[in-house]
């Protein structure tokens, strides 16, 4: 079954100028953790890296991790028309760094 | 900003054919990732490489092999390509740098198996 969770499950419309907050739970321990963001048709972009004790900051984005509830969040605050697209976490994992991903979370925000 | 570039970027085959998707990065890094991504599944790793000359399977390598015959390259091959094999591939690189580790992506391959 999917090892990491995103939460919303699917899709989330916000106003613009609304905060965000992205969720993805892991079945196993935490190590580090990546986010991505995607437009539809695109690239995945990295956003934020995060070891598992840190708190990463970039602009509008904050992300945090905690290893002993095996979860991690994406805050994002302030939303703008051009946040829209999808959201990825991906657990890292392993002596080649692989990666193991969320299904996503769509973001809509509205004027 | 890492750079990784895919050919092609839309490709339609038939099925049967053979079908070989291409990746390069201009970044050095040792590591090199094959994943394909499906609406509900987010994007699952293939085939992965820690250098020249190597191939490690990932999570759903059935049907897929991977070359990477320099540290610049590293290729996805279909031999016998079927319709569920239809969808978006993302090649990427990465590496530790400072402690911390990050994986760049291409722009992807939208394949159509027919």
């Amino acid at each position: 079954g999917q090892q990491v969770q995103q939460s919303p499950p699917a899709s989330l419309v916000l106003q613009e100028g609304e905060n965000a907050e992205l969720q993805c739970t892991y079945s196993t321990t935490l190590n580090s953790m990546q986010w991505f963001y995607q437009r539809p048709g695109g690239r995945l972009v990295s956003l934020l890296y995060s070891p598992s004790w840190a708190e990463q900051r970039g602009g509008r984005l904050t992300s945090s991790a905690a290893s002993n509830e095996s979860r991690s969040s994406l805050h994002i605050s302030s939303s703008q028309i051009t946040d829209s697209g999808t959201y990825l976490c991906a657990k890292l994992s392993g002596s080649f760094n692989k990666l193991t991903f969320g299904a996503g979370t769509r973001l809509a925000v509205c004027p | 900003e890492a750079a990784v570039t895919q050919s092609p970027r839309n490709k339609v085959a038939v099925t049967g054919g053979k079908v070989t998707l291409s990746c390069n990065q201009t970044n050095n890094h040792n590591n090199m990732y094959w994943y394909r991504q499906d609406t509900g599944h987010g994007l699952r790793l293939i085939h992965y490489s820690y250098g020249a000359g190597s191939t490690e399977k990932g999570d759903i390598p059935d049907g897929y092999k991977a070359s990477r015959p320099s540290q610049e390259n590293f290729s996805l091959i279909l031999e016998l390509a079927t319709p569920s094999q239809t969808s978006v591939y993302f090649c990427a690189s990465g590496d530790e740098a400072g402690g911390v580790y990050e994986q760049y992506f291409g722009p992807g391959t939208r394949l159509t198996v027919l």
